[in-house]
């Protein structure tokens, strides 16, 4: 299998909900992060996972999170969404934490 | 800490004419630069990146960019600009070699016109 594949690709949630985007690495890809990039901006780092621990994080709160799994998917959790949490939702994933990364396609998130 | 700031939120060039997209970078250490494109409803793509050897980097569809560390700039170019061209592009900067770690700029949009 090849390639960064990310589900769903647009959810729309109500303010205060919870939510959980999926993205599903290739095989061998030890390392993943997750970025947000909301319109007209660059993507910004949310958190790195590798071999399953959380291995970074950027400036956001804790009621972002994540896990990953043995076989290279994982999930990025939002609670108490907020209206700001409307964005694109990005994926990217690595054999290693060097390199060159592979990003999904990205789950577009909104929040009303 | 480390920034980038990409100059100019929209370029337009002709078709066939030279490309430049600029970056300038802050970083206390040596950076590791990237750039990428990302087409419409897509994910972004890796063109080219700067890890502390030739400070000329060529990448993927003729792009190319070059470190200059007095400048503190790695500005993209490309010499002939094509319609398939046209796309956001992003400069990013990470401190090691974690690019999984990058700080991203807010991009450029390139229209490239017939």
């Amino acid at each position: 299998e090849t390639g960064v594949t990310q589900s769903p690709t647009h959810l729309i949630k109500t303010r205060g909900q919870q939510v959980t985007l999926r993205c599903s690495s290739q095989s061998g890809h030890n390392t993943v992060s997750w970025y947000q990039q909301a319109l007209g901006q660059g993507p910004q780092f949310i958190f790195q996972y590798y071999r399953e621990e959380e291995n970074g994080r950027g400036n956001f709160p804790p009621r972002f999170s994540g896990l990953q799994f043995p076989n290279y998917s994982s999930e990025l959790n939002v609670n108490a969404l907020e209206l700001d949490d409307s964005a694109l939702y990005l994926c990217a994933s690595n054999p290693t934490v060097g390199g060159g990364y592979t990003f999904g396609s990205g789950t577009r998130l909104t929040v009303v | 800490a480390q920034s980038v700031t990409q100059l100019g939120s929209h370029v337009s060039v002709s078709e066939g004419a030279l490309v430049l997209l600029r970056c300038n970078y802050s970083s206390s250490v040596p950076p590791y630069l990237f750039w990428y494109v990302q087409y419409p409803n897509q994910g972004l793509q890796l063109l080219l990146k700067y890890t502390s050897a030739a400070t000329l980097v060529k990448g993927i569809n003729g792009f190319e960019a070059e470190f200059k560390k007095s400048e503190t700039s790695f500005h993209l170019t490309k010499p002939s600009a094509h319609m398939s061209d046209a796309a956001e592009y992003f400069c990013a900067v990470t401190l090691n070699t974690n690019a999984g770690k990058s700080t991203f700029g807010d991009g450029t949009t390139l229209t490239v016109k017939p």
